[in-house]
């Protein structure tokens, strides 16, 4: 077990370009989780795949934001032309049981 | 839709004293109850949880939380604090007959001075 792992762990990015976060949960969890998180707030939930089926969204998850889980193993998050706005730091968590979610360290992105 | 209110934005608090954090949640369904923490430069950690069965939870160093349904809150409590206590703690919650996301409170930053 080697936790939950996101890469890369820091981003920066001008305004209007693509940025993809990729995030290995603990192997064999099946669930997986994004969360948004910025200065002085708690984490946001963004969007939840149970195996490879994205089962819910958030309303913070606009247009811009995909994410895919194609074979229920990792995931990557996409922002399509990033704002200033978007600029946080993105959590993933994965979980077996309906329960205790494990997080794992951050994607920072900082958008210019 | 559920909700989370952490009183406290800031706790300082004395080596050896004791604290406590507070957390009031919102929900007209079953919930379940976490606090998590995240000390500095490293990611949330969960610390305890309540799911069901006794209302007292504790964690492995020290910290307990009681879940009250009737006055909806999950206040967190040490007798003792340690400077290595020092972090940022969430509370959180989910629903019991959701995908599990959590709803988290902004935070309570404590620090433990000598």
């Amino acid at each position: 077990d080697t936790g939950v792992s996101q890469d890369p762990r820091h981003k920066i990015t001008k305004r209007g370009q693509n940025v993809t976060f990729r995030c290995d949960p603990i192997s064999e969890h099946n669930r997986l989780y994004w969360y948004r998180q910025t200065l002085g707030q708690g984490p946001e939930f963004l969007t939840y795949f149970q195996n490879e089926a994205q089962l819910e969204k958030s309303r913070l998850l606009s247009d811009r934001f995909s994410a895919e889980r194609p074979k229920g193993s990792f995931s990557t998050l996409e922002i399509q032309r990033t704002e200033q706005g978007d600029s946080a730091m993105y959590l993933c968590a994965s979980s077996l049981q309906l329960d205790t979610q494990y997080f794992g360290p951050g994607t920072r992105l900082t958008v210019l | 839709a559920q909700s989370v209110t952490q009183l406290d934005s800031q706790v300082p608090v004395f080596e050896e004293a004791p604290v406590e954090l507070r957390c009031n949640y919102s929900s007209s369904v079953s919930v379940y109850l976490f606090w998590y923490v995240q000390y500095p430069n490293q990611g949330l950690q969960l610390l305890l949880k309540y799911l069901s069965g006794s209302t007292l939870v504790e964690s492995i160093n020290g910290f307990e939380a009681e879940f009250n349904k009737s006055q909806t809150s999950f206040h967190l409590r040490k007798p003792s604090v340690h400077i290595s206590d020092t972090a940022e703690y969430f509370c959180a919650v989910t629903r019991s007959n959701s995908g599990y996301a959590l709803n988290f409170g902004k935070g309570t930053s404590l620090l433990v001075t000598p």
